[in-house]
This record gives structure tokens, sequence and C-alpha cells, in this order.
């Protein structure tokens, strides 16, 4: 079982959809990662949290830590937001990041 | 000017061959990290590095190798190429506590 587990692994939404992606970890996290890799191959970090929510722009990124679970969502989401959304946990002394395998979010115009 | 960069960009190489993937960064951060993609299996920690005279493996650091030259520049080198090493290489830097910056990705082809 991989420690870090996205759902849906693909999602198709229609612009101005409320959209989530969800992620859950079976490890002791120091913090939670959202990353976006765009269709190009960039990758950009949205969020990192340890607890709570937190909000930038339309996005919007909550932690459980008692469940082990984190959501990422995207209000009223448009054809840009099309991109490879990333969950990573870092844990270990180290800090290490271990990553989920992504969600393919594409939204139609 | 891009805060990490990666060279090459691009890079098709033949089974066997030595090859040196080069990381810089202009963010002032003493931690470096590589990490490859492969489809279906998300992104994988290759080596990592927390100064100059740190060095520590990754989960798949079997056929690789690194060189911290200096703060800013950490090289990642595949000694004798394979055509499974074949993927999307990625390095980025970070800060304690922060978030990491990714550079661009280093596409590599071992035929």
């Amino acid at each position: 079982k991989n420690e870090v587990e996205q759902s849906p692994q693909n999602l198709t939404a229609q612009e101005g959809e409320f959209i989530t992606i969800n992620c859950s970890y079976s490890v002791g996290i120091s913090a939670l990662h959202w990353l976006q890799q765009h269709p190009g191959g960039g990758i950009v970090s949205l969020f990192m949290l340890s607890s709570g929510k937190k909000k930038h722009g339309r996005l919007i990124a909550t932690i459980n830590i008692q469940e082990k679970h984190s959501s990422l969502h995207i209000t009223a989401s448009h054809p840009r937001d099309s991109a490879v959304y990333i969950c990573a946990v870092s844990s270990g002394s180290a800090r290490q990041l271990t990553f989920g395998s992504g969600t393919q979010l594409t939204v139609l115009p | 000017d891009a805060d990490v960069t990666q060279t090459p960009r691009n890079r098709i190489t033949k089974t066997g061959k030595r090859i040196m993937l080069e990381c810089s960064q202009t963010k002032g951060h003493d931690r470096m990290y590589w990490y490859r993609q492969d489809p279906g299996l998300g992104l994988r920690l290759i080596y990592y590095s927390f100064d100059v005279k740190d060095i520590n493996k990754g989960e798949i650091s079997d056929g690789y190798s690194v060189s911290r030259q200096a703060q800013a520049k950490f090289s990642l080198s595949l000694e004798s190429a394979i055509p499974n090493q074949t993927a999307l290489y990625f390095c980025a830097t970070s800060d304690f506590g922060q978030g990491q910056y990714f550079g661009p990705g280093t596409r590599l082809t071992v035929t």
C-alpha cells in the first residue's frame, strides 16, 4: 500500500464547477504539501500545511491530522486550472517528501 | 531569471554512457534534492543534501551518484546509463520548514 493515496486519479469538470481532490496518508507527518504540475512539466508548490486550512485565491487546502486526510478545493474552476495536482507528505528526521501519484484535472470551457 | 535551473533540459544518450545533470539555484537555500518522475509512479527521491558536506541517499539511489560543488550547485550523475533510467528528473531546493522550489526538469532518454 502506498503511503500517500490520492483520489480521484483523473477528474474532468466544466468551467465554474467546485472541485475537490483528496489525499490520504498512512504515516505520521510533519507537514503536507500540495503541488501543481503544468502540462509543460513544471512543478509549483501551492501549499504547505500541518493543521487547519489555508487559502490562496480560488484554492483552499485543508488537513485533518487525526484522520490523516487532506483536501484541495478549487472554487469557480477555469480551464487554466487544468494540471496534475500532487499531494506529498514530509516525515522523518530529514523531513523527506513522499509523493502521491497525482490527480489529472481537466477543466472544460 | 529562474530561481532553480537545470541543464540540459532534454538529453538522449545510449546505454552505458556516463551522463551528468546539473542544477543551480539562486534562492540561497541549503537544502537541495534530486527526484525522478515516471508515469503513474509519481516523484521519487534519489538523493538529497542539507549542506555542502551533507549528502544522503533517497529511496532510489542505486545507479546514481551526486556532487554538491557549492551551496548553489548540486549535480546528479549516471555512471553507466541504462534504459530504465529513462525518466523526467527534477531538482528542488528548500529552506527548513518551507515548501520546495522545483527546477523545470530534465527529460532523459536512454536508448
